[in-house]
């Protein structure tokens, strides 16, 4: 079955320390894109990517980093200029034209110690 | 800039009865709206859809109105059941975007 997968389910990274949030899709989707999620204000964009080797910065990109060197994949680098990184990380994928909905991932709690 | 505005943020309602849930847009270049519901720990999950061309879209206890002149658009539930306490959240995007604009979500208790 084709699908967004995301890796791994729960992470704890120490202060200091950047960590990468995996996201593969085989749903042949150009679009990916990248979401947080704290309680209580929804979805922010992070980065996006709408074709391979490009992507461009979202509503909150800063202490955050991406790749895109193949179509399947999209990770996403947590670096330590990030002040605040513990949240739920969501990572979706769409076809070119982006109307036929998001696919997204289930998700990686990452959860600073 | 863009933005989307959810109402309301919690809803409970008893088992059997409908829910209804707002969004406002404020991008009048918005055209397509999708809704997306999300279980505890999951990942959004795509339930409906309605694009700029029609006023409502029906699927089984769900539908979808859409309102341009006022530039609002809603989901409602009906026959509630426990299995459909969820969040929701609605967005909009712009032909020739990629980008959606996020509703803040609604948190939706079906009572027993």
């Amino acid at each position: 079955d084709g699908g967004i997968t995301q890796s791994p389910k729960y992470l704890f990274r120490k202060e200091g320390q950047n960590v990468t949030l995996s996201c593969e899709q085989n749903l042949n989707h150009d679009a990916m894109y990248w979401y947080r999620q704290d309680p209580g204000q929804g979805l922010r964009l992070i980065y996006y990517s709408q074709i391979v080797n490009d992507f461009q910065k979202g509503d909150i990109a800063e202490g955050y980093s991406v790749s895109r060197e193949k179509k399947e994949s999209f990770p996403l680098t947590v670096t330590s200029a990030q002040k605040n990184p513990t949240a739920f990380y969501l990572c979706a994928s769409s076809s070119r034209t982006g109307k036929v909905g998001y696919t997204f991932g289930s998700g990686t709690r990452l959860t600073v110690v | 800039g863009e933005n989307v505005e959810q109402h309301p943020s919690t809803l409970s309602v008893q088992e059997g009865d409908s829910a209804v849930i707002k969004c406002t847009y404020s991008d009048s270049a918005s055209n397509y709206f999708p809704w997306y519901k999300q279980e505890l720990g999951k990942g959004p999950q795509l339930i409906i859809d309605i694009r700029s061309n029609v006023g409502e879209k029906k699927d089984q206890r769900i539908a979808v109105t859409l309102n341009k002149t006022a530039k609002h658009f809603s989901l409602h539930i009906t026959e509630t059941q426990p299995e459909d306490s969820a969040v929701y959240f609605c967005a909009a995007s712009a032909s020739g975007t990629y980008k959606y604009i996020f509703g803040t979500g609604t948190r939706l208790k079906v009572l027993a």
